[in-house]
């Protein structure tokens, strides 16, 4: 019954280091997002693809980047890890690509990355 | 573009007690509204959704929703609050992005704390 799977709960990294967080979805869904999540600023999205091998810019993708080589697997890529990177990460995906879709997200569980 | 505002970060009842968590939306075309509940150290479950048609809308956990156009509000209610109840509350808005995709907006979120 799970549908979108990120792949660590708990990540701790140290300053500097690349950070992979990886998320799959058996749900043949052509979208994916990229959100972290602080308190009380709610969601942001940071990346999202709508398609294999597509990406595209949310509102803060500084430091971040993406990779979608398969439909069911998104990537979010931290460069180079700094403090203001801790949060907690939260991968979705949905289908469709109709303008103002009423499809809602699927959630992951989330990973909460502390960087130190 | 659409915007969502949560009216209270943190929301105390009774159990019993009448829940009401206020959402209001910012939106030039009509929306797709959704509300997600997030329980601790998981990801958001989506609770209910307006797309179309009848504007009182009926979720999972006994939790509804009204949508009131004249308004721009999308309230969310429960006639009697359970403990099970405690978690933090999203509301969203579905946005329209340039070739025709979407994603949602979502709103800071809401804690919702319920107490014997």
């Amino acid at each position: 019954d799970v549908k979108v799977t990120q792949s660590s709960r708990y990540l701790v990294k140290r300053t500097g280091e690349k950070v992979f967080l990886e998320c799959v979805q058996d749900m043949d869904h052509e979208n994916m997002f990229w959100y972290r999540q602080d308190p009380g600023l709610g969601l942001r999205l940071i990346y999202f693809s709508y398609d294999v091998k597509m990406k595209e810019k949310g509102d803060i993708p500084e430091g971040y980047s993406v990779s979608r080589e398969k439909k069911e697997r998104f990537s979010l890529i931290l460069e180079s890890a700094s403090t203001n990177q801790t949060s907690m990460y939260l991968c979705a995906s949905s289908p469709g690509t109709e303008p103002h879709s009423n499809y809602g997200y699927t959630f992951g569980s989330g990973t909460r990355l502390t960087v130190v | 573009a659409q915007s969502v505002t949560q009216l209270g970060s943190h929301v105390s009842v009774s159990e019993g007690a009448l829940v009401l968590l206020r959402c209001n939306y910012s939106s030039s075309v009509p929306p797709y509204l959704f509300w997600y509940v997030q329980y601790p150290n998981q990801g958001l479950q989506l609770l209910l959704k307006y797309t179309t048609g009848a504007t009182l809308v009926k979720g999972i956990n006994g939790f509804e929703a009204e949508f009131k156009k004249s308004e721009t509000s999308f309230h969310l209610t429960k006639p009697s609050a359970h403990m099970s109840d405690a978690a933090e509350y999203f509301c969203a808005v579905s946005d329209s992005l340039s070739g025709g995709y979407n994603k949602l907006i979502f709103g800071a979120g809401t804690r919702l704390a319920v107490h014997p």
